[in-house]
């Protein structure tokens, strides 16, 4: 079946470097998914990206789908302690945008 | 809106005992979905349903049962519990694109 490999699994940070996880998929997707958890908290979306290539940016937050659109990017720059999280990408099974296949994540922690 | 609400936040089960989680939205979704979360790992689909009287298995079903009697409310039940089912359970909802979670249901069973 789809799966969805996310690496690194950890990444510790000190406060102002720069951070990036990246998603792969074992198939072609339709779109990915990225979502952010806090500790102790449920996950939380951040943004869906649907065409070959595309690029989106929210403030520090720079998010890639590839070409192939099998794999994704989340760069962050200049980290912030509020950035500590753990970062899911997620695929669609099918199309029924209720049945997602998550990645691991990746846990950042950033250190002042 | 309240958005997806789960009950209990905690519970501790012992072997073989059964119990029903709750999840509600109010956000006239279609599709509702349960995960479950241990510690490290990601996200791992339990159960899931595209409407009001629909639902079908996930990654990992085995020992859990939902029903979907109408679009609001998405139940979990666990039949006899067993220790390998202490985790962190998810409620989530969707239209066409982003899930909404719900806070959890963190459950131990001793």
């Amino acid at each position: 079946g789809q799966q969805v490999m996310q690496i690194p699994q950890y990444q510790h940070v000190q406060e102002g470097e720069d951070f990036t996880t990246y998603c792969n998929s074992s198939t072609t997707l339709s779109n990915i998914q990225w979502y952010k958890q806090r500790p102790g908290g449920h996950p939380v979306f951040l943004i869906q990206l649907v065409k070959s290539g595309e690029v989106k940016k929210q403030k520090r937050l720079t998010f890639q789908f590839g070409e192939a659109k099998k794999n994704s990017s989340l760069h962050i720059t200049a980290t912030q302690t509020t950035d500590v999280g753990t970062y899911f990408c997620a695929g669609p099974r099918n199309t029924n945008a209720g049945k997602s296949t998550f990645g691991d994540g990746t846990t950042l922690t950033v250190k002042p | 809106n309240a958005g997806v609400t789960q009950t209990p936040k905690f519970q501790v089960l012992k072997t073989g005992q059964s119990m029903t989680l709750q999840c509600a939205q109010d956000m006239n979704h279609e599709y509702m979905s349960w995960y479950r979360q241990d510690p490290g790992m990601g996200l791992r689909l339990i159960h899931y349903s595209v409407g009001a009287g629909i639902t079908d298995q996930g990654e990992v079903p085995n020992g859990y049962n939902v029903s979907r009697s109408t679009t609001e409310d998405f139940p979990l039940r666990l039949l006899s519990a067993a220790p390998s089912q202490t985790s962190v359970y998810f409620c989530a909802s969707s239209s066409a694109n982003e899930q909404f979670f719900g806070p959890g249901t963190r459950l131990t069973v001793l």
